[in-house]
Parts: C-alpha cells; sequence; structure tokens
C-alpha cells in the first residue's frame, strides 16, 4: 500500500462546476501537506501548501486538512478549463522528502 | 529567464548505453532534487544535494550517479540503461532542505528501445 493514495480520475467537469480532490494518507508523522498542479508535458507547480490541520483559501483555491482522518482535499471553485492539468498531492514530515500523490487528472470542458 | 533548466528534453538511445541529464538552477537555491515520474504520472524522488553534499539517496539502482559541481547544478548519469528507466526525470530546487515549495524544470523524456 502507498503512503498516500489519490484517485487518478480523469475527473471531467464543466466549466463553472466545483471541482473536490482528495488524498489519504496512512503515515500520521506528516505535518506539511501540499497541493501541486501539471500542465502536461510540463513540470509540477505549487499551488497551496498547509501545516497541519485547517482550511487555506487562496481565490478560487480552497485547501482542506484533516489529520484525525488523514484525508486532505483541494476546491476548485468556478472551475475553468485553464484548470484542466494533473493535481498532485504532495506531504512531509518536518525537513524530510516530499511524498506524492500519483496524480488526479481534472478536464474541465467548455 | 528559466529558473530550472534540464537538458536535454528528449532522449532516445539503447540498451546498454550510458546518458547523462544536466539540471541548472539560477534561484540561488541551496537545494536541489532528481524526480522520476512514471507513466501512470507517478513521481518518486531519487537523489537530494544540499549545497552540494548528498543527503537523499532512495533505493535507486547504482547505475544512477548523481553529481553536483556546485550548488547551481547538479547531473544525473546513467550506466547500462534499461527498458525500465524509461520515464520522464524532472530536477527540481527548494531554498532550503525540506522545502515545500520545489521548483521544477520542464523534465527530460528518456526512451530506452
Amino acid at each position: 500500500q502507498k503512503e498516500v493514495e489519490q484517485d487518478p480520475g480523469p475527473l471531467s467537469v464543466p466549466e463553472g462546476a466545483i471541482v473536490s480532490l482528495n488524498c489519504t494518507y496512512s503515515n500520521s508523522a506528516f505535518q506539511y501537506f501540499m497541493w501541486y498542479r501539471q500542465y502536461s508535458r510540463k513540470g509540477p507547480e505549487l499551488l497551496m501548501y498547509t501545516y497541519s490541520s485547517g482550511n487555506k483559501e487562496d481565490g478560487r483555491f480552497t485547501a482542506q486538512v484533516d489529520k484525525s482522518s488523514k484525508y486532505i482535499s483541494l476546491f476548485i471553485r468556478d472551475s475553468q478549463p485553464s484548470d484542466s492539468a494533473t493535481y498532485l498531492c504532495a506531504m512531509r514530515r518536518n525537513t524530510d522528502k516530499l511524498i506524492f500523490g500519483t496524480g488526479t487528472r481534472l478536464q474541465v470542458f467548455p | 529567464d528559466t529558473a530550472v533548466s534540464q537538458t536535454p528534453k528528449y532522449l532516445v538511445t539503447q540498451m546498454g548505453n550510458d546518458k547523462s541529464i544536466k539540471c541548472e538552477q539560477n534561484l540561488g537555491h541551496d537545494t536541489m532534487y532528481w524526480y522520476k515520474q512514471d507513466s501512470k504520472k507517478f513521481l518518486k524522488i531519487m537523489f537530494s544535494y544540499n549545497n552540494k553534499e548528498l543527503i537523499i539517496n532512495e533505493t535507486v539502482p547504482n547505475r544512477f550517479s548523481p553529481k553536483s559541481p556546485d550548488k547551481a547544478h547538479l547531473n544525473l548519469h546513467i550506466n547500462s540503461l534499461e527498458l525500465g528507466d524509461s520515464a520522464v526525470y524532472f530536477c527540481a530546487s527548494s531554498q532550503a532542505a525540506g522545502g515545500n515549495e520545489q521548483f521544477f524544470g520542464p523534465g527530460t523524456r528518456l526512451t530506452v528501445l
């Protein structure tokens, strides 16, 4: 079993929809939680990160961490075709290496 | 002005050959990484250097040898290439070891025939 699990999708939604992307993990020592976005044939880029439990909002994006359930989410409001990409969750303990999920492919159609 | 650059972008080669991938970052970061992304998009760390010193060395065949001549450069040499080495290899950098924000290069798509 992988340390971080993520549904690979693809997830296909109409423009304007609210998108929910999720990851579960097994290691309760993880403290830092990140979401990276990867466009086709490009490197991943950091979207958001949170420390420990709680919510964080940045424009149309909201990241949630529930450490008691070992579950993290990324919500995208008013989704746009330009949001079509693969979304990778990542997490780590202290200064340890990042552990990535397998990514969820999102397609937003006009 | 590219932050993290890699060369080459594409590499097609025969089994058994030796090849190198180069990476350079102009962000002034202390830490650099090599990741391998397989066909299922799974991104896994291979190596990490902090100020030219190896700090992460995952379970990777010793055919893979990283080299960091200085803080801004991290190269990856692969000996005796195998079919299973086909993947996209990403270089990344962060300000410090264990940084949340890692800046990734565009990737090198390696195909071993």
